[in-house]
């Protein structure tokens, strides 16, 4: 595709309800990150996959947030038992591979837990 | 560094005047450098990247300076128009590790 895309746009939850957002990258893509960003703040690192390595996944809050990316494409980020402050944006991102290259970000799903 | 859970600092500039946006990083050996702008409702965008072999880089009405000795970067945007008011984020990177953001940093044009 053009760019990357994300889905929904828009996710509204009960609290304790599991949700998944989904990451679709740029195609050839080989980096792909997941951030959080609360109203007014900045950006949160969630987790990182990079080509076939093992995710670095220091960014994730709890256990219940958990992420994977299926054949090195598609991504998927799951929050289980949703919490009220798990209300934010989340943000994907994907990269080429290499260094001096820049990020790609998709518009975001806004997680309304209720 | 990352930013979490931290309110942004803000600086307002009246429009056709230079506006001039800091950004501290952590890694002082971070190779490459970006500024992000993200205005409301969107994610964030490329503006401009920099190498660390290099103190200056120019765009398109932007400049990014880096300062390797004191770990600083700088955005700098000049004759400022309505549409840039929005957040700019700084972010560093060393080797393929993952890119951490800076703060960011809201700029309003005051019209």
């Amino acid at each position: 595709g053009a760019g990357v895309s994300q889905s929904p746009s828009n996710k509204v939850t009960e609290k304790g309800k599991d949700v998944e957002l989904r990451c679709d990258p740029i195609s050839g893509h080989t980096a792909l990150y997941w951030y959080r960003q609360s109203l007014g703040q900045g950006l949160e690192f969630l987790i990182y996959f990079q080509g076939n390595s093992a995710p670095d996944k220091s960014g994730l809050p709890s256990d219940r947030f958990s992420a994977e990316r299926t054949g090195g494409s598609v991504s998927t980020l799951t929050i289980q038992r949703t919490q009220q402050e798990d209300s934010a944006v989340y943000l994907c991102a994907s990269t080429r591979s290499g260094v001096y290259n820049e990020q790609f970000f998709g518009p975001g799903t806004r997680l309304t837990v209720l | 560094g990352e930013s979490v859970g931290l309110h942004l600092p803000t600086l307002s500039v009246q429009e056709g005047d230079n506006s001039i946006i800091n950004c501290a990083y952590s890694n002082s050996a971070s190779d490459y450098f970006i500024w992000y702008k993200q205005e409301s409702g969107k994610g964030p965008q490329f503006i401009i990247d920099i190498r660390s072999n290099m103190d200056k880089r120019q765009g398109q009405r932007v400049t990014v300076l880096l300062n390797k000795t004191v770990k600083h970067l700088s955005l700098q945007i000049a004759a400022t128009q309505p549409g840039d008011s929005a957040v700019y984020f700084c972010a560093e990177r060393f080797g393929n590790e993952k890119l951490t953001f800076g703060t960011g940093t809201r700029l309003t044009i005051i019209p």
